[in-house]
């Protein structure tokens, strides 16, 4: 049974880079049918898609973000890793690492989420 | 990028009765990238129906999606207890995904 599981810490300074890490577990992160996804939630935006990234490192990037974000994958680890520059309190969120399935073009599998604030 | 728009915010039921969601977007959505999602406190949200349509493996048939264009609905046929969540709706364009605010269906 596939299973993502989200790393990093919980408190970033404003103006510093969030960084945050999935570790894929029980399959391999090196399939051509899926692609690997941050997704992050408040209760003031909802749900907002950061960018996805396969295997291959081939990537897209949400627009009202990209300037900000890099995302990256470690085929040896079967991890994806998310970087976010310069955040401010409004990157303050949950953060989910999500698997995207082209066959069926969903996110169909989630991991438990890691809980980001941004504060001095 | 496609805005989605869910309604209503919330929705109170009473368990045994028929939820129906509704998902407008703000400019056409292919019905194959149009997927809904069930989410429950402290939990990450879950695939309920893919493809405005398909229920995803494992849920139950008292789930069912319909729509097209802009207009896209998902129902419950009969609530039950563990039915009572927030539903997402979300969408893909242009290698874009956004999602819809969410509609809490809640016990009356």
């Amino acid at each position: 049974q596939l299973q993502l599981l989200e790393s990093g810490p919980g408190l970033v300074k404003p103006s510093e880079t969030l960084s945050l890490t999935c570790t894929v577990s029980g399959g391999s992160i090196s399939s051509s049918y899926f692609y690997w996804g941050w997704i992050r939630q408040t209760p003031g935006t909802g749900l907002e898609w950061i960018g996805s990234i396969n295997y291959s490192g081939a990537i897209y990037y949400n627009p009202s973000l990209q300037s900000r974000v890099a995302m990256s994958v470690d085929t040896s680890k079967n991890q994806f890793s998310l970087k976010l520059d310069s955040v401010t309190a409004a990157d303050t969120a949950m953060y989910y690492c999500a698997k995207y399935n082209w066959n069926d073009d969903t996110f169909d599998m989630w991991g438990q989420g890691t809980m980001v604030t941004v504060s001095s | 990028e496609i805005v989605l728009t869910q309604s209503p915010g919330t929705l109170s039921l009473s368990p045994g009765e028929r939820a129906t969601l509704s998902c407008r977007a703000s400019q056409s959505v292919s019905s194959s990238y149009l997927n809904w999602y069930q989410q429950k406190p402290g939990q990450a949200p879950r695939l309920l129906i893919y493809a405005a349509s398909r229920r995803a493996t494992g849920i139950p048939d008292r789930f069912s999606g319909s729509g097209s264009g802009t207009d896209f609905t998902l129902t419950i046929s009969r609530l039950e207890p563990e039915d009572f969540a927030v539903y997402y709706c979300q969408q893909y364009t242009n290698f874009i995904f956004t999602f819809g605010p969410g509609t809490k269906v809640d016990i009356k």
